[in-house]
């Protein structure tokens, strides 16, 4: 159950776009169509982004999208807004009934 | 309104035990699967443990396995993590989350309780 693979850090400027990728193996990722995406400021509780690849829970604005392919999968914010300056967690199922989350991003808006 | 609030963090030697709770409201706690997830200080997200809806089928990361037992109870809309032969590694902030009627993502969180092995 080793962490899901994600960059330290990305950054852009307001209304560019910036995509974050999640590595993992034909166990977690790539065997599923189970990742999911949470956004966490500083001193809060997560939230969810994305679920499932790529659907969006009900209030979540579609600057945000999902996508997967192979062991990779990809969360890209568009329009990018100073509010967004967060980490994201992906997070697969994995084989046996476990899941494992990514080691997470910062993202900075400059 | 969802509402997951946690309880029972605090101070522990390394070896001890500790029960932690999570009060759930707001929905029909008996037909969703629950989570435990932790965040050691300064650290990323890590799942701990699931269990069904029904509360008959749990599951752990390799990392707990044999030392912690999550548990629900649908009568009282409480979810439970007992953790034994606590170890410093196991310090953090410990989440409960509720997973989505509509896939596999934590729809929920609480805020939290913190969870500090130290002697």
């Amino acid at each position: 159950q080793s962490a899901l693979a994600q960059p330290r850090s990305v950054s852009g400027s307001p209304g560019q776009s910036v995509t974050i990728s999640c590595t993992g193996t034909y166990s977690d990722v790539g065997g599923y169509n189970y990742v999911s995406w949470y956004q966490q400021h500083p001193g809060k509780a997560p939230r969810l982004m994305i679920y499932d690849v790529n659907k969006r829970p009900s209030g979540v604005p579609d600057r945000f999208s999902g996508s997967k392919s192979g062991n990779t999968a990809s969360l890209t914010i568009s329009g990018l807004q100073a509010d967004d300056e967060a980490d994201y967690y992906c997070c697969s199922y994995a084989d046996n009934f476990s899941y494992v989350f990514g080691t997470g991003t910062t993202v900075t808006v400059l | 309104e969802v509402q997951l609030v946690e309880s029972g963090g605090g101070v522990v030697q390394p070896g001890g035990s500790l029960r932690l709770a999570c009060a759930a409201s707001g929905f029909t706690f008996d037909d969703y699967a629950m989570f435990w997830v932790r965040q050691a200080p300064g650290k990323g997200l890590d799942w701990v443990s699931l269990i069904g809806g029904d509360g008959r089928n749990t599951y752990y990361a390799d990392s707990v396995k044999g030392r912690f037992n999550i548990s629900k109870d649908n009568s009282r809309n409480f979810l439970y993590l007992q953790m034994n032969s606590l170890r410093t590694e196991d310090t953090a902030l410990y989440y409960c989350a509720k997973r989505s009627a509509s896939g596999t993502g934590l729809d929920f969180w609480g805020q939290g309780t913190l969870v500090t092995v130290s002697s």
